[in-house]
């Protein structure tokens, strides 16, 4: 079965400094893997995906992604926090033979001036 | 005007009511998905339809129904409301299922 594990609750970073938000996966085929970000009172927005190709993918403000196919992870990178990155971030996944997206639980992105 | 619109954004309403909910899209999207949103637990299918003669139930469709009146609206019933139904609900439609969602900004649920 899809799953989607997103370990931290919250992340906490300075202004300026390089930011992580962690995601693993499970799927039986090849996944396909999607970020979203979550503004208070608004829906999902997309950020990023990985289809395939490179590992390394490029989204939205600033935002990247790396897929590691050995450790079934799809963290979600920047290399300069803004105070306006915190929000609630989504990771999604869908295997090849499913219609249907898997969200994780999202993880809180706090970001202190 | 947003792509994906839902009404209403907010409702409070009382144990045992039925209830709907409305989700209207301008994109030409075929694919039209419900989703519910728990805190801490992310957010979790209700139905989906990728037209209008093609409904499906997600993870969780007990105690709700939907319906495809055209392409652009797709509408999700609680029959009869139970205080565990209290959630966010969102609307998303894509064109392609390796295609980003595109979603609504939600209808808050509560009900006493």
């Amino acid at each position: 079965a899809q799953s989607v594990a997103q370990p931290e609750d919250q992340v906490n970073v300075a202004e300026g400094n390089p930011l992580t938000v962690k995601c693993t996966y499970s799927v039986s085929g090849n996944p396909y893997l999607f970020w979203y970000v979550q503004y208070p009172n608004r829906g999902l927005q997309f950020l990023l995906k990985y289809i395939t190709g490179d590992n390394l993918v490029k989204g939205s403000y600033g935002f990247e992604a790396e897929f590691n196919k050995s450790q079934t992870s799809f963290h979600l990178k920047k290399p300069s926090a803004l105070v306006s990155d915190s929000a609630l971030y989504f990771c999604a996944v869908r295997d090849g033979s499913s219609y249907k997206l898997i969200f994780g639980s999202g993880t809180r992105l706090l970001v202190r001036p | 005007d947003a792509d994906v619109t839902q009404t209403p954004r907010n409702r409070i309403t009382k144990t045992g009511k039925r209830i709907m909910l409305e989700c209207s899209q301008t994109k030409g999207h075929d694919r039209m998905y419900w989703y519910r949103q728990d805190p801490g637990l992310g957010l979790q299918l209700i139905y989906y339809s990728f037209d209008v003669k093609d409904i499906n139930k997600g993870e969780i469709s007990d105690g709700y129904s939907v319906s495809r009146q055209a392409q652009a609206k797709f509408s999700l019933s609680l029959e009869s409301a139970i205080p565990n139904q209290t959630a966010l609900y969102f609307c998303a439609t894509t064109d392609r299922v390796n295609q980003p969602q595109h979603f609504g900004d939600g209808t808050r649920l509560s009900i006493l």
